[in-house]
């Protein structure tokens, strides 16, 4: 168990819907991380935040968005949901914003779009 | 621009032989590499990091890697194979360009172990 939770495990939802994902990070944690694991893509980096503050951006489409509440916790809004975006979608996790600390993977969502 | 590559998609063992997972990188700063596994329906599990201390990297679980710069490789070992161990195996390089921590991750290696 890393310590990092994410809610829901599943979700199932039609094309044109909305959605968000919620994410815990480890306790004491600041930097919070948003993957998304496709067949076809493979593991990606959408988006990181630190402290409340979005820090970086991956490959991440514009109906997406995220927000870290002050509490540090963190949620992933996917909107005009498309069939291409079921996924596993992943938060992690790490005290600092380094390369050199190990960043910490909750179990993720999976997302199914019909 | 930094990349990772896993040499192999699959990597069939049997239990109790030596395990060898591939990984070569290439980056434009001074990396720290990781080895993921992810168990089916699970999460990712960090197995061992690289931060450019010691250049062999002792992991949990029996597994370790070794830095090689001169080859750009980090590979995976393990001297002999549980069933336990057949997973999803990922390698990362992280960089920090901009000032925040980028993680890229090599397509990942199947690891089936048999009896």
């Amino acid at each position: 168990d890393s310590g990092v939770t994410q809610t829901p495990k599943h979700l199932i939802t039609a094309t044109g819907q909305r959605v968000t994902l919620r994410c815990s990070p480890r306790s004491g944690d600041l930097s919070v991380y948003w993957y998304q694991q496709s067949l076809d893509q493979g593991l990606q980096f959408l988006i990181q935040y630190y402290n409340g503050e979005e820090r970086a951006k991956g490959n991440i489409l514009e109906r997406f968005s995220a927000q870290q509440f002050p509490d540090l916790h963190s949620e992933l809004n996917l909107s005009s949901l498309e069939l291409g975006d079921s996924a596993l979608y992943f938060c992690a996790s790490s005290v600092v914003d380094s390369p050199y600390n190990e960043q910490f993977f909750g179990p993720g969502t999976r997302l199914t779009v019909l | 621009a930094q990349s990772v590559t896993q040499l192999d998609s699959h990597v069939s063992v049997s239990e109790g032989t030596p395990v060898l997972l591939r990984c070569n990188y290439s980056s434009s700063y001074s990396p720290s590499l990781f080895w993921y596994v992810q168990h089916p329906n699970k999460g990712l599990q960090l197995l061992l990091k690289y931060t450019s201390a010691a250049t062999l990297v002792k992991g949990i679980n029996g597994f370790e890697a070794e830095f090689k710069k001169s080859e750009t490789s980090f590979h995976l070992t393990k001297p002999s194979a549980h069933m336990s161990d057949a997973a999803e195996y990922f390698c990362v390089v992280s960089e920090n360009p901009g000032g925040y921590n980028k993680l890229i991750f090599g397509a990942g290696t199947r690891l089936a172990v048999h009896p």
